[in-house]
């Protein structure tokens, strides 16, 4: 079964750097994308970028540009999604998925990981 | 990048059929057949229903269909049932080699 297990909740003061992360099982890590989507509070979703991690190949979103990074480390088949100084609007609901292709469809999604940042 | 415009809201009664567009532009859904729809239930995660345009998954109900013409795709629910109030969400692949999503639509069965 594929299954995608993110991080847990964080709690964080703005101007703090982040790091959470999203451990994949059930097929081979290394031969799907992983995508990353915002859902703010009440709001709708937003694609923020993907990663290839058989190569590390990373597709961003020019609204998330220079706002996150995007990683992967194929030897624990964990993707990972950085953020080097938090603002308060990047409080939102943070989900993994997986795509087939980057041309794909997202087919399978972790369970979120909530982000707020507040002083 | 702009996300694709979607109605606020839809609404229907059961068993009755509706329909929620999607509008985009020649950069994202009118230049490529790589449409998804997404359902999702409060406080859960989404879940794929239409890929590729008109594709369904396995598992998926075949009371969702998908279709586009020019810069708008269509999701369309027939025999509504309760079950299918939630909010959907279009997805494009673009010209820049990213996706991007509607803004959402709330279906409430009436």
């Amino acid at each position: 079964e594929v299954q995608l297990v993110q991080s847990g909740a964080e709690v964080k003061k703005p101007g703090e750097s982040l790091k959470i992360s999203c451990k994949g099982s059930g097929y081979i890590f290394t031969s799907y994308w992983i995508a990353w989507v915002r859902q703010m509070p009440g709001k709708g979703l937003e694609w923020m970028g993907i990663i290839y991690p058989g190569d590390s190949d990373t597709r961003v979103s020019p609204s998330f540009q220079g706002q996150v990074t995007i990683s992967a480390d194929k030897s624990i088949s964990t993707a990972y999604l950085q953020w080097s100084s938090l603002k308060t609007s990047d409080t939102a609901m943070y989900y993994c998925a997986r795509q087939v292709s980057s041309r794909g469809p997202v087919e399978n999604w972790g369970q979120g990981t909530l982000v707020t940042v507040s002083s | 990048q702009s996300a694709l415009t979607q109605p606020a809201s839809v609404s229907g009664s059961p068993g009755q059929s509706i329909t929620i567009s999607c509008t985009g532009t020649s950069s994202d859904l009118g230049g490529y057949n790589y449409v998804s729809w997404y359902q999702q239930h409060p406080d859960k995660a989404p879940k794929l229903m239409i890929y590729d345009v008109s594709n369904r998954p396995s598992g998926v109900s075949n009371r969702f269909s998908g279709s586009k013409s020019g810069n708008t795709a269509s999701l369309t629910i027939s025999g509504l049932q309760a079950e299918d109030e939630a909010d959907y969400y279009c997805s494009s692949y673009t010209s820049s080699s990213t996706w991007v999503f509607g803004g959402g639509t709330k279906l409430t069965v009436l």
